[in-house]
């Protein structure tokens, strides 16, 4: 049972081009929803994060949107460059019911290549 | 630098083998998680703990134990490798704010 749901698996973008990533989530109980980039041989590193009060956050050429009543959300990396080429990951959190820890929730991945 | 330190990085095993995976933190973290990646799937969360002493049960924790003695220690064990268990595996570290988690380099484990 997949949670987040992520598309598209691969893409390609030109270099200033604009790259778009896709999530989509099931459960209401998530209350915080962060990207996470990674790159190969390293684990993942929170990239930008959004609660679903907000619609839209921006962070440099980052930007995420937020659709709570379509329980969808996307990253754009606007103007995106060689060095951006990595998989990213969408993520939703929600309290686990011990104590005051937190479960993330992955989506399957998108891994991004940029084309100089 | 602080962080989130796995060890091995590498290994390989052959089926009905035993190891322990070693995740150590130096932020004095709380909270720390053990997931593994398998291609197409995402991160899954294996076991976590909310402080020393403390275990639990994540999405797929069969085949898999933990062990929290030291709070700065976070150990994975697998009793009985099997083919299956052949992925990268993360450990994870926070201080229970939102979004605040560490994730260390990995260890990358081939069952054979």
């Amino acid at each position: 049972q997949q949670q987040v749901k992520q598309s598209p698996q691969s893409l390609i973008v030109q270099k200033g081009g604009i790259s778009i990533i896709n999530c989509a989530y099931e459960n209401t109980a998530f209350d915080y929803f962060p990207w996470y980039q990674q790159f190969p041989g390293k684990g993942p590193a929170l990239l930008i994060a959004i609660r679903p009060d907000v619609s839209e956050k921006k962070e440099g050429r980052f930007t995420i949107s937020f659709n709570k009543s379509a329980k969808q959300f996307s990253l754009h990396i606007m103007d995106s460059q060689p060095g951006d080429s990595a998989t990213y990951f969408c993520a939703a959190s929600r309290l686990i019911s011990s104590g005051s820890a937190r479960q993330l929730t992955f989506g399957s991945g998108t891994q991004l290549t940029v084309l100089p | 630098n602080a962080g989130v330190t796995q060890t091995p990085k590498f290994r390989v095993l052959k089926t009905g083998q035993s190891m322990t995976l070693l995740c150590a933190q130096d932020m004095n973290h709380e909270y720390m998680y053990w997931y593994r990646q398998d291609p197409g799937m995402g991160l899954r969360l294996i076991h976590y703990s909310v402080g020393e002493g403390t275990t639990a049960k994540g999405e797929v924790p069969d085949g898999y134990n933990v062990s929290r003695l030291k709070k700065q220690n976070f150990l994975l064990g697998l009793e009985s490798a099997a083919p299956s268990q052949t992925s990268v595996y993360f450990c994870a570290s926070t201080n229970g704010r939102v979004g605040g988690y560490t994730f260390g380099s990995g260890t990358r484990l081939t069952v054979v």
